[in-house]
């Protein structure tokens, strides 16, 4: 079955430093690859889709998101974050039977120091 | 433009009561979801709809209903709210031309006691 791994529920990192989200899938062909950020309060927004070609993929906000099919991941960089970052982000997969239905991680949530 | 709205953005249902969380899109797309958010549990999709008239189950849909009369509206019922069905929900939509993108309305917070 499909699924969608973020093994850090919660992630500390001080303002300027560099950003990793970790997410891991399980899908048999090429996926459609998602980092959405929700910000407290508010709905889910997409910073970023793979979908095939060029696996570093580029989105919003300055984040970057890297596809390696022999890892079966697909991590979120960032390279200086800032206090806005904090949120939490949520990873998804293209879910196999169509209809554009996704798998979503359990998401990781971004705290920022000063 | 809107895009996908939502209402109410919070509601306090006791046990046994309904509801109908409503949703509104105005992008023309044909699919629309229904997910529940739990914390530490990531998205679950509750139902779908593939188009107006046309709906099925989702991942988690027991205790819930919906309709699809036009494109623009996705209703998501709770019949008999239990504590269990506390949760934050969330209505997107997509196009139909395989992106797999969605868009998501701002979501409704519904606690049951």
């Amino acid at each position: 079955a499909q699924s969608v791994t973020q093994p850090d529920i919660h992630i500390t990192v001080s303002e300027g430093a560099s950003l990793e989200l970790r997410c891991n899938y399980s899908y048999g062909a090429t996926p459609y690859l998602f980092w959405y950020v929700q910000s407290p309060g508010q709905g889910l927004q997409l910073l970023l889709k793979y979908f095939s070609g060029d696996t570093l993929v580029q989105g919003i906000k300055g984040f970057e998101a890297e596809f390696k099919r022999s890892q079966s991941s697909f991590n979120l960089r960032k390279p200086s974050v800032h206090w806005s970052d904090a949120a939490e982000y949520f990873c998804a997969v293209g879910a196999s039977g169509g209809y554009n239905k996704l798998i979503f991680g359990a998401g990781t949530r971004l705290a920022v120091h000063p | 433009n809107a895009g996908v709205t939502q209402t109410p953005k919070f509601r306090i249902l006791k046990i046994g009561q309904s509801m109908t969380l409503q949703c509104t899109q105005d992008m023309n797309h044909n699919y629309m979801y229904w997910y529940r958010q739990d914390p530490g549990m990531g998205l679950k999709l509750i139902y779908y709809s593939v188009g107006a008239g046309i709906t099925d189950k989702g991942e988690v849909p027991n205790g819930y209903n919906v309709s699809r009369s036009t494109t623009e509206d996705f209703p998501l019922r709770l019949e008999l709210a239990a504590p269990s069905q506390t949760s934050v929900y969330f209505c997107a939509s997509s196009p139909p031309f395989g992106s797999y993108e969605q868009y998501f309305g701002p979501g409704t917070r519904l606690t049951v006691t």
